[in-house]
């Protein structure tokens, strides 16, 4: 099946520094990807939908200058967490669709990236 | 997207057949019904989806009752393997781009 993979799997970093996580489709396009977080014992909260060559669209209540996606190709979206803090710290999925595949169809989902902030 | 409601937690014994309700009372005619499971630590994994006809696949199989306002998952030989966060999500046909929103799932602990 299609393949999306999260780079890097995990990361530890310091209060205020920035971290990038990159998700790939592997071997499908996606015009369109979604960036979720999940917080212990909790469900996954969609974040932002990312599209191929404009903007991200933020759910109500994440900050989109804190929250920096950018989807330059049909094969990879980056969310980078800005002057990250310790209520970052938290798990973050994506997901995508391949574009090539008939309406419903799936979306598939990376393997996360958990995210520490000290 | 209409609200789903499922229990909290269930338990099945290894081997058994696993069965996962899914209230979706306020379903409209162009939702389809989607499963996916999340093991602890791992991105959700896609499992089945129907929309009015029951499906199977080589990992479970979808009954959708005949007025679709509810479903079951049915692993049928559940192994400990199986053990994760079950979600039923309902998702408007043609809406390719829109995103999954999870609701609560059931955590169904399978033990030998």
């Amino acid at each position: 099946g299609a393949v999306v993979s999260q780079h890097p799997s995990w990361v530890i970093c310091k209060s205020g520094t920035s971290v990038k996580i990159e998700c790939r489709s592997l071997d499908f396009q996606a015009t369109t990807m979604f960036w979720y977080r999940q917080f212990p014992k909790q469900s996954l909260m969609l974040m932002a939908t990312s599209n191929e060559g404009s903007k991200a669209t933020y759910e109500q209540g994440v900050e989109k200058d804190k929250f920096l996606i950018n989807h330059a190709s049909l094969t990879l979206s980056t969310l980078t967490v800005t002057s990250a803090h310790p209520e970052d710290s938290s798990f973050y999925i994506c997901s995508a669709r391949d574009i090539g595949q008939a309406s419903p169809g799936e979306l598939f989902f990376g393997e996360g990236s958990r995210l520490t902030v000290l | 997207d209409a609200k789903t409601t499922q229990p909290p937690s269930m338990d099945c014994a290894e081997g058994r057949a696993a069965n996962l309700p899914c209230n979706h009372s306020t379903i409209s005619g162009n939702e389809y019904v989607y499963w996916y499971r999340q093991i602890h630590s791992q991105g959700p994994q896609y499992i089945i989806h129907g929309l009015k006809n029951n499906e199977t696949n080589e990992m479970a199989s979808l009954i959708i009752t005949e007025d679709r306002k509810s479903s079951t998952l049915i692993l049928p030989h559940a192994t400990l393997r199986d053990t994760a966060v079950y979600y039923c999500i309902v998702r408007v046909i043609g809406q390719a781009g829109t995103a999954l929103i999870f609701g609560k799932g059931t955590t169904l602990s399978v033990s030998s």
